[in-house]
């Protein structure tokens, strides 16, 4: 059962190019959580989708990024015209359900964006 | 809103006692948990406790939790080279729309010395 796969796992992009990162949640998880890690700091929730919905994004910038988790396919966190400040470690995370348990979410290995 | 505040770093000798300690705000938090990420990893759930416990332990991890004062830590016993990583303290929110969100401290860097 692999776990939550993202991908890639370095991305470079110059100013004002789009950034595209990929997240496989785990089998049978339904829920997609994106948080970003900037330098030095903790991470940051972006976003919160279920299957074809967008459930809160309220951490999300509102303009420039965007994301969808479609009925297949994996999980998209899209930057578009990126600048030097997007450069940072976006991880996504899945559960099962929404309801608090006891599972913290499982994480992917992030992808780690740099923006020259 | 919700904030979480941890110390940035802690230093200890291979062998002896690591506590990193966490303060949060939302009193209504269920599940406060930890997570240890090493360099140039993902976040690793190492353990969590639920918000009607004052203590858990697992193995060389314990965690005490004092929800009066809002005070989380994490004690690791017989710290070794390979506990070194940077621990994240977390929250989960548990209201309205942001059900199930994790709210992140900035972490602590362990470094253990041999």
């Amino acid at each position: 059962n692999a776990g939550v796969m993202q991908n890639p796992r370095h991305l470079v992009r110059r100013r004002g190019q789009e950034a595209r990162l990929r997240c496989s949640p785990m089998k049978g998880h339904s829920h997609v959580y994106w948080y970003r890690q900037l330098p030095e700091e903790g991470l940051k929730f972006m976003v919160y989708l279920q299957k074809e919905n967008i459930i809160d994004e309220s951490g999300m910038p509102k303009e420039r990024f965007s994301a969808e988790f479609p009925k297949e396919g994996p999980s998209i966190l899209r930057i578009q015209q990126v600048v030097r400040g997007d450069s940072a470690a976006y991880f996504c995370a899945s559960s099962p359900q929404v309801q608090p348990t006891s599972d913290g979410y499982t994480f992917g290995s992030g992808t780690r964006l740099t923006v020259v | 809103g919700e904030d979480v505040e941890q110390s940035l770093f802690l230093s200890v000798r291979e062998g002896d006692s690591s506590v990193i300690n966490c303060t949060y705000t939302d009193s209504s938090s269920t599940y406060l948990y930890w997570y240890k990420q090493e360099p140039g990893a993902g976040l690793q759930l190492l353990t969590y406790i639920f918000s009607n416990m004052d203590m858990k332990q697992d193995q060389r991890l314990t965690v005490l939790l004092n929800k009066k004062d809002k005070h989380l830590s994490l004690r690791i016993a017989d710290t070794q080279t390979g506990d070194s990583a940077i621990y994240f303290c977390a929250e989960r929110e548990n209201y309205g729309g942001s059900q199930g969100n994790l709210i992140f401290g900035k972490g602590t860097k362990l470094s253990v010395k041999p």
